[in-house]
């Protein structure tokens, strides 16, 4: 079954970096878009970005810049590189497969990796 | 970016109940929205896709609807296990947008 596991979180301070790692197993990862998207109690749920099989990506308009995607096929990992990190960003992160191509719904999420930004 | 609206934030119900849920989109998404269920401390769990498609194993109890810029996910017999908090997403657009949530809890 498809299983993605989410790693890297923790505690970062105002104006620092991270990298989120997720690990996917199940299916064939090369062939599906993958996504990242975040959740706060205060926003609720917020879509990130996306990068799709070929490396081409997406992102949240006031995301652009300070985080970046990026996937390793060979290895079935995708990343997300965080810069400029502020509390505004301290959120669970979440990565989600594509249900289907051209139809960017979430048919597999993974549990959820806390970032959380504070000095 | 498109709003989407979801009502109401907060519904008690009791078990055997039929509940809808309804998430307004703030202009056409030709019926490309997906609900989602969360429990507390989970990720969320696809339900529906294509406003009324059900996701391979969900319980056909849970049903999907559409008219215009208007979505409804109705329960058609509430069961302990459906008792969680509700999201609606449109993917017609980039960047995809979820309703702030609904609440379901047992009155």
């Amino acid at each position: 079954q498809v299983q993605l596991v989410e790693s890297g979180g923790g505690v970062v301070q105002p104006g620092g970096s991270l990298r989120l790692s997720c690990v996917a197993s199940g299916f064939s990862f090369s062939d599906f878009t993958m996504h990242w998207v975040r959740q706060t109690p205060d926003k609720g749920l917020e879509w990130v970005g996306f990068m799709r099989s070929d490396g081409s990506n997406y992102y949240v308009q006031y995301l652009r810049g300070r985080f970046t995607i990026s996937r390793d096929n060979s290895k079935n990992m995708m990343y997300l590189h965080m810069n400029s990190l502020s509390a505004d960003d301290t959120a669970v992160y979440y990565c989600a497969k594509q249900g289907a191509a051209s139809a960017p719904y979430f048919d597999s999420w993974g549990q959820g990796t806390l970032l959380t930004v504070s000095s | 970016d498109i709003q989407m609206t979801q009502s109401p934030s907060t519904l008690s119900a009791s078990v055997g109940d039929r509940v809808t849920i309804t998430c307004r989109a703030s202009q056409s998404i030709s019926n490309l929205l997906a609900w989602y269920q969360q429990k507390p401390g989970k990720a969320p769990k696809l339900l529906i896709y294509k406003a009324s498609s059900l996701e391979s194993g969900v319980p056909s109890r849970f049903s999907g609807g559409a008219s215009g810029t208007e979505f409804t996910l109705t329960i058609s017999s509430l069961q302990p296990d459906d008792f969680a908090t509700y999201y609606c997403q449109q993917y017609n657009s980039a960047p995809y947008t979820f309703g702030q949530g609904t609440n379901l809890e047992i009155k």
